[in-house]
């Protein structure tokens, strides 16, 4: 079993509209949380940190459910600029080896 | 700018023959890290190093060798024993260990032909 899975989509949906999808963990002693965007062909960007309480970055909000292994990401009011592979990466015991899914894509059209 | 930078972004090699690609960040991070990307797939870990003059084996080292002789500098060597060397290389720096985040270069396109 991976460490970390994503749904690969890709999710397509028009400008304006709402997405959200997860990603799954295995390791129960996970301990830092985070989403990552990697546009094609360049190195991955973060996008924000998940924390336990939920957070949310302007149309972003990212949630943790420690009790399923889950964290998730959701978008309003999607841009043409979203279009992206958005990445899960989670760290473990030991900090300084994350683990990342394997990406979920997201194309917003006009 | 403060960042890293990675060289070359592309190269071709055939098979048989070593190639180092470089990684120098000027970000002032203790923590460096080499990972591969292939299509479909998540980044896996090759090597990561915590502090001058000591790295670590990541997931998938056989194949692959680095030094840390220097804070800023972690180069990556690709030997002819790592057997699908063909990927996407990056390399990240943090400032927190995993804890942080991470910052990538650009990558470096291997093409082994």
């Amino acid at each position: 079993r991976k460490e970390v899975e994503q749904d690969p989509g890709p999710f397509n949906v028009p400008e304006g509209a709402t997405v959200a999808f997860n990603c799954t963990y295995s390791n129960s002693a996970s301990q830092s949380f985070f989403w990552y965007r990697q546009d094609c062909r360049k190195e991955p960007k973060l996008l924000m940190s998940v924390y336990s309480s939920g957070n949310e970055d302007g149309r972003f909000t990212a949630q943790l459910n420690r009790a399923s292994q889950y964290i998730s990401l959701l978008i309003r009011d999607s841009k043409l600029s979203d279009s992206a592979t958005y990445l899960c990466v989670v760290g473990g015991s030991n900090d300084y080896k994350l683990s990342f899914g394997a990406g979920t894509t997201v194309t917003v059209r006009a | 700018d403060g960042g890293i930078t990675q060289s070359p972004k592309y190269l071709f090699r055939k098979e048989g023959q070593n190639v180092t690609l470089s990684c120098e960040q000027n970000l002032n991070h203790d923590a460096m890290y080499w990972y591969r990307q292939d299509p479909g797939q998540g980044l896996r870990l090759i090597y990561y190093s915590q502090i001058v003059n000591d790295f670590q084996k990541g997931d998938i080292a056989e194949g692959y060798s680095v030094s840390r002789e220097k804070k800023e500098s972690f180069p990556l060597t690709v030997t002819s024993a790592q057997k699908n060397p063909t990927a996407f290389y990056l390399c990240a720096s943090s400032g927190e260990g995993g804890t942080g985040e991470l910052f990538f270069g650009e990558g470096s396109r291997l093409t082994v032909l």
